[in-house]
Formats: structure tokens, sequence, C-alpha cells
């Protein structure tokens, strides 16, 4: 059980276009997931708490209006890179909780598989 | 500001040996404890959990954590080739988001 799966896998876009990024929890609800990034050899960075149908938390130094996430159902959160550039090249990488597992506390963070995005 | 501290490595160990891995966390409140393996170009996957003192065992796998020295640990038995990976510690507490260590990178030499 716990899966996530991220979509898509890759993207190679344009300077300046807008790329969305799902993630889904595919055999339980996920009343939160995170919005992780992650350069070459450096460690995870946490971009964004998403919470169901409540705004997203951003960390700080993340601009909220070029990282859009959306948290509009128990399975599904989307993060929109908008006005892509180079910089944003990066790996990302969504989790999510499974509050109803009793196993760790419910507090266990499952990965999707990550989306690499390459700006050209 | 909550900190969890890793050795970036690399912790190199013949195969079959054990591999012990160190994370220090500076939240006395802290309350779940997460090890998780990356390996180069791919996420995170959750190996073990611990929230109690003492030792958690899972095949090869120990998580310790010692809540009053602050410090948890992962030893691997009988290391093999294919456990090469960044090694993740993570905490958390209660349902606050989860700090992440840097990574140990561990090679294990056949």
């Amino acid at each position: 059980g716990a899966v996530v799966s991220q979509h898509p896998s890759w993207v190679i876009c344009k300077s300046g276009t807008s790329v969305k990024i799902e993630c889904r929890s595919l055999d339980f609800q996920a009343t939160t997931m995170f919005w992780y990034r992650q350069f070459p050899k450096q460690s995870l960075m946490l971009m964004a708490t998403s919470n169901e149908g409540s705004k997203a938390t951003y960390e700080q130094g993340v601009e909220k209006d070029k990282f859009l996430i959306n948290h509009a159902s128990l399975t599904l959160s989307t993060l929109t890179v908008t006005s892509a550039h180079p910089e944003d090249s990066s790996f990302y990488i969504c989790s999510a909780r499974d509050y109803a597992t009793t196993s760790g506390g419910g507090n266990e963070q499952f990965f999707g598989p990550g989306t690499r995005l390459t700006v050209l | 500001q909550k900190e969890v501290e890793q050795n970036s490595g690399p912790l190199s160990v013949p195969e079959g040996a054990i591999a012990s891995l160190n994370c220090t966390y500076s939240d006395r409140g802290s309350q779940s404890f997460f090890w998780y393996r990356q390996y180069s170009g791919k996420s995170p996957e959750l190996i073990m959990f611990i929230y109690s003192n003492g030792d958690k065992e899972d095949g090869r796998f120990t998580a310790q954590l010692n809540k009053a020295s602050q410090y948890v640990s992962l030893l691997i038995r009988d290391s093999q080739p294919s456990d090469s990976a960044t090694y993740l510690c993570a905490v958390t507490e209660g349902y606050q988001k989860v700090t992440f260590g840097t990574g140990t990178k561990l090679q294990v030499i056949p």
C-alpha cells in the first residue's frame, strides 16, 4: 500500500512556458501532500505543504506566484511551474502522508517517483 | 530552527560488513524518526521508522533511538552492493512537517 504516483516522469520545455506536474495517492487518501525540489548532489528542499481544500503553505524563499499548487481532492495535488526558466531545471518530488495507517503514527511520508524538469 | 545533522560521507564498507549510519537532531520535542534510502536519480523510499527509545529490527536493518542524546542510527547488517545509496534521516514532531538531514552516502565495496 501507500503508493504515490507522479506525472510526467520527465519533461523538457522552452523557457517561458508553464509546466504542470501531477501527484496522486493511488491507494489512500492524503489530506496533506508535500512538494520538494532536489538539485544534483543536494538534499531535498521542501517547497510547500499542500492541504486538501485550502491554500498551500510555502517555505521561505519559494515564490508562490511562480510555483502554483492546487490540492483539489484527497488523492491529487498539482504543481505548476509558471514561466519556467533554466534555473528551475530540477528534480521535483511529491510526497503524501497516509494518516489512516497506525504503523508510524501516520507521520511517515511516501514519495512519488519524481519529475525531472529541464528548461531550455 | 530545527536541524537534522548527518555526515555526508561517503561511508565505505566491504560487502558483508555492518554499515552504521548516524543522525543527530536539535528539537527535543521530536517524536517520530525515519530512515529513507535514495538511489541516484530516484526519489526516496522509506526503510524504517522508530518512535520509542531503543532498537527496532527489520530484516538486515536496525534503527536505534536515544532521545536523551538526541541521536538516531541505522545499522545495516551483511551489507550488499545494492545497499549503496544515500540514506536520509528524517525527524518530525507530531503532525508537523518533516525535517530531513542532508543524507549520508554509503558505498558497499564488493
